[in-house]
């Protein structure tokens, strides 16, 4: 059974680097796709971005100059930097398997809560 | 920019039938966006119940079908039970394997 939990501090100041893991268990990290995705207080998701078995990465636009993902094969983790925190940056981040279209969005993690604030 | 739309809100009464839609502003939704469908229950992380238009999970319950009409993706509850309440997302693929998340249907059932 494959199981994600994402992990990361719950406050950020404003202008700092948000820093998200994602552990994966039951799954090796380097055979998949996998998306961060997050969801404001109210509102409805969003897409971060994804990261490929390859390593390579492909961004949400419009948030594209302040993410990083990267994987650490050692450790079966996934891990999300957002620069440049603002109020808009909170939300919950979630993980997620993605397989596209051979199965979608198939694993989630239970989403971490993050608040930009001073 | 691509921006996916569905219904905010829909009612429908326990044991009916009900169909969400989603649009995209660049054209018709067609079987090249893999549409997906999601569902989230308040605190709790989304599901997808439908993949690739019309492929469902295992845990999908077999009332829930999708599929592509009138240049929309759509998802069909036939049947609708009191636990099917819950907020709906469409999820879209871009050329540029982008996702794209509708903006949710509120589903009441009552």
């Amino acid at each position: 059974q494959v199981q994600l939990q994402e992990s990361g501090p719950g406050l950020v100041k404003p202008s700092e680097t948000l820093s998200l893991t994602c552990t994966v268990s039951g799954a090796s990290i380097s055979s998949y796709y996998w998306s961060w995705i997050r969801q404001s207080p109210g509102k409805g998701l969003e897409w971060v971005g994804f990261i490929s078995p390859s390593g390579s990465t492909n961004y949400n636009p419009s948030l594209n100059s302040r993410v990083t993902m990267s994987v650490d094969t050692s450790k079966n983790h996934l891990s999300l930097r957002v620069t440049s925190v603002t109020a808009a940056d909170t939300a919950v981040y979630y993980c997620a398997r993605d397989s596209g279209r051979n199965n979608g969005m198939d694993v989630w993690g239970q989403g971490t809560t993050v608040t930009v604030s001073s | 920019q691509t921006v996916v739309t569905q219904e905010p809100s829909l009612t429908v009464s326990p044991g009916g039938t009900v169909t969400l839609t989603c649009a995209s502003n660049t054209g018709a939704v067609t079987s090249d966006h893999f549409p997906d469908w999601l569902q989230q229950k308040p605190g709790q992380a989304p599901r997808t119940l439908i993949y690739n238009t019309n492929n469902k999970h295992s845990w999908t319950p077999a009332r829930f079908s999708g599929s592509l009409f009138g240049g929309r993706a759509a998802l069909t509850v036939s049947g609708v039970q009191f636990e099917d309440e819950a907020e709906y997302y469409c999820l879209l693929y871009s050329s540029s394997a982008h996702r794209i998340f509708g903006g949710g249907t509120k589903l009441t059932v009552l």
